[in-house]
């Protein structure tokens, strides 16, 4: 069965600390995709990235940064010099796009960020 | 890019009660429309999923339903609430799953 864990419930940083949210999971799949969300205290879910199974490169946007590993089925997320807009809770999910739910994503439980200035 | 559109954005409603939530969608044509559900302290759960008009699939066994009469709108329903349905209700389209911005329903 498809599983995603974040075992991080919640984190406490200071602002301009780099923080990591890990994130495992579970599939039996060849094919799937990871992604984040980012739920900040207004609730919606704000999509952050997607990669596929195929694509094991690093990928940086900004701040945030990526590590993809599946020796290991992890899909970290580092969030560099983080800011208190970067408080929010962080949800990691996968999706199997030839099952029978045409992409239904387990979600992790998500991890809460808070940055302290 | 695609816009969703949910309402309304908050919902008290009582027990026994009916329901009805809408998603509209902008910025494409036959997408797959999800609906997934935030219960208080717990993850999302996908509750229902579309891949065209009048075509839906439940996820898990519940009380409510839903329905697709147009190719970008996706309403969820439900005959009576139940206490276990309040939440926070999310649409979500395509198949990197931009979500809408929610509809927090409470049931009292």
């Amino acid at each position: 069965a498809q599983k995603v864990t974040q075992a991080q419930t919640e984190i406490s940083v200071v602002e301009k600390e780099d923080v990591t949210l890990d994130c495992v999971y579970e599939t039996r799949d060849t094919t799937y995709y990871l992604f984040w969300y980012k739920q900040p205290p207004s609730g919606e879910l704000v999509f952050l990235i997607r990669r596929n199974s195929f694509d094991e490169q690093n990928e940086i946007s900004g701040r945030y940064s990526w590590n993809f590993q599946k020796s290991t089925s992890s899909f970290n997320f580092t969030i560099t010099a983080s800011q208190v807009v970067d408080s929010a809770v962080y949800f990691c999910a996968l999706s199997d796009p030839y099952g029978g739910s045409q992409g239904n994503l387990i979600f992790g439980k998500g991890t809460k960020l808070s940055v302290k200035p | 890019s695609q816009t969703i559109h949910q309402w309304p954005a908050t919902l008290v409603q009582p027990v026994g009660s009916p329901l009805s939530l809408e998603c509209t969608v902008e910025g494409t044509s036959n997408p797959n429309l999800y609906w997934y559900r935030q219960a208080a302290g717990r993850g999302l759960q996908l509750l229902f999923y579309s891949v065209g008009i009048g075509q839906i699939s439940s996820e898990v066994p519940q009380n409510l339903s839903a329905s697709r009469p147009q190719d970008r709108q996706f309403i969820l329903s439900s005959k009576k609430l139940l206490l276990s349905d309040s939440g926070f209700y999310l649409c979500a389209c395509g198949d990197t799953q931009y979500f809408g911005p929610g509809t927090r329903l409470t049931v009292l």
